[in-house]
Formats: structure tokens, C-alpha cells, sequence
């Protein structure tokens, strides 16, 4: 079983749309979880940082981290094409060297 | 502030040649990081640094990859000899120091450098 399963479909959605983009993970020891945005032929960007279980909200986006289920969320409200990106979520346990484990991430295209 | 450093963007190569690829990181950050992005996946720790030395290379194939961080700033990645699956882009990133200070240790990742391998 890999550490992070994000299923790494592509999504479509019109303008004005709410995107839901989820992962599940298997490490409990995970303790910090993060959405990275990654526009094409660029590097991810940090977009969401949360700490242990809870949700925090940025503007119009989201993020959700249920640590009892073991189970992460990104919320993207009144989406614009200029969303259109690839989500990856990525988390680290407390004493991990900061190393990262990453999802494959998801394609998001917001068709105007 | 400028952001994190790579070259060259693209490189093209057959197998069993070698590349290598430079990182300039962050001015100030201690940790520096390689990742391998394959086409339609996550990226993948390659190797950490912190300062000049190496905190995690446990998925670093050895046999045919390399890297090095003198003084503690500029990095290269080396592959010798490059095999048909290398294809992919390499991230570098760095942080500072997670914990430190209170920082998060967010990564900051540079463009990538995208392999093609024949």
C-alpha cells in the first residue's frame, strides 16, 4: 500500500464550479498536510498548510484533513480557468527530516 | 527574492550518456532537495541536503546517480549512465529549517529540468 493514494483522474469542470479533490493516506504518524499547485512546465508551489486534523480556508479555497479516516480534502470555490492546474497533496509525519510524501496529483482544467 | 535556480530546462540524451544538472537554491536555506517527477506522478525525494550534508538519500539509485552540495549553497545531479526510465523532470527545492524559528519548512521548488532519454 502506498503512503498517499490520490487518484490522479482528470477533471473537467465549467466556470463558476466547485472542485473536490481528496486523498487518503496510510502513515498515522503523518502530521502535516499540504496542497501543492503545480501549473504546467512549472514547479509545485505550496497553495495549503494544515496541521493535524481540521479545516483552514484561504480566499476561495479549502483545505480538509480528517485524521481519523485518514483522509485529506481541497475545496476550490467559483473555480476560474486560471485554477486550471495540477493539485497535488503531500503530507510529513513530525520528526521526518521534512521529507515530503506526495500524491500522483490531479489534472484540474476549469473550462470557461 | 529570487526564487529557487535550474539549469539547463531540457536536455536531451541517449542512453547509457551522462547528464548532470545544477540547482542554485534559495539564498539562506540550509536544506536542499532533488525530486523526480515521472510523467503523470508525484514527485520523488531523491536525495536532502542540510548545509553539505546528505539527511536522507535512501531512494537515490547510487549505481548510477549522483550528487554533491559543496559549501553548502550550489548542487549537481549527476546521472551516469542515463537508462530509458530517467526520462522525467528533476525539482530541486529548498527550506529552511522545519521546526526552526517557527518555520513551516515549506519547500520552494525551482522550474525543473525536463530529461528526455532515447
Amino acid at each position: 500500500q502506498k503512503e498517499v493514494e490520490q487518484d490522479p483522474g482528470p477533471l473537467s469542470v465549467p466556470e463558476g464550479a466547485i472542485v473536490s479533490l481528496n486523498c487518503t493516506y496510510s502513515n498515522s504518524a503523518f502530521q502535516y498536510f499540504m496542497w501543492y499547485r503545480q501549473y504546467s512546465r512549472k514547479g509545485p508551489e505550496l497553495l495549503m498548510y494544515t496541521y493535524s486534523s481540521g479545516n483552514k480556508e484561504d480566499g476561495r479555497f479549502t483545505a480538509q484533513v480528517d485524521k481519523s479516516s485518514k483522509y485529506i480534502s481541497l475545496f476550490i470555490r467559483d473555480s476560474q480557468p486560471s485554477d486550471s492546474a495540477t493539485y497535488l497533496c503531500a503530507m510529513r509525519d513530525l520528526w521526518g527530516n521534512n521529507r515530503l510524501a506526495f500524491g500522483k496529483g490531479n489534472q484540474v482544467v476549469v473550462i470557461p | 527574492e529570487a526564487g529557487v535556480a535550474q539549469s539547463p530546462r531540457y536536455k536531451i540524451i541517449e542512453k547509457r550518456q551522462s547528464v548532470a544538472f545544477w540547482c542554485n537554491p534559495i539564498s539562506g536555506h540550509a536544506t536542499l532537495y532533488w525530486y523526480q517527477q515521472i510523467l503523470g506522478q508525484g514527485p520523488k525525494l531523491l536525495i536532502q541536503f542540510q548545509n553539505n550534508g546528505v539527511v536522507d538519500d535512501s531512494q537515490l539509485p547510487k549505481d548510477r546517480f549522483s550528487a554533491e552540495r559543496l559549501k553548502g549553497v550550489d548542487s549537481t545531479l549527476k546521472i551516469q549512465p542515463a537508462k530509458l526510465e530517467d526520462s522525467a523532470v528533476y525539482l530541486c527545492a529548498s527550506s529552511l529549517v522545519a521546526g526552526e524559528d517557527g518555520n513551516t519548512g515549506e519547500l520552494f521548488f525551482g522550474e525543473g529540468s525536463r530529461l528526455t532519454v532515447l
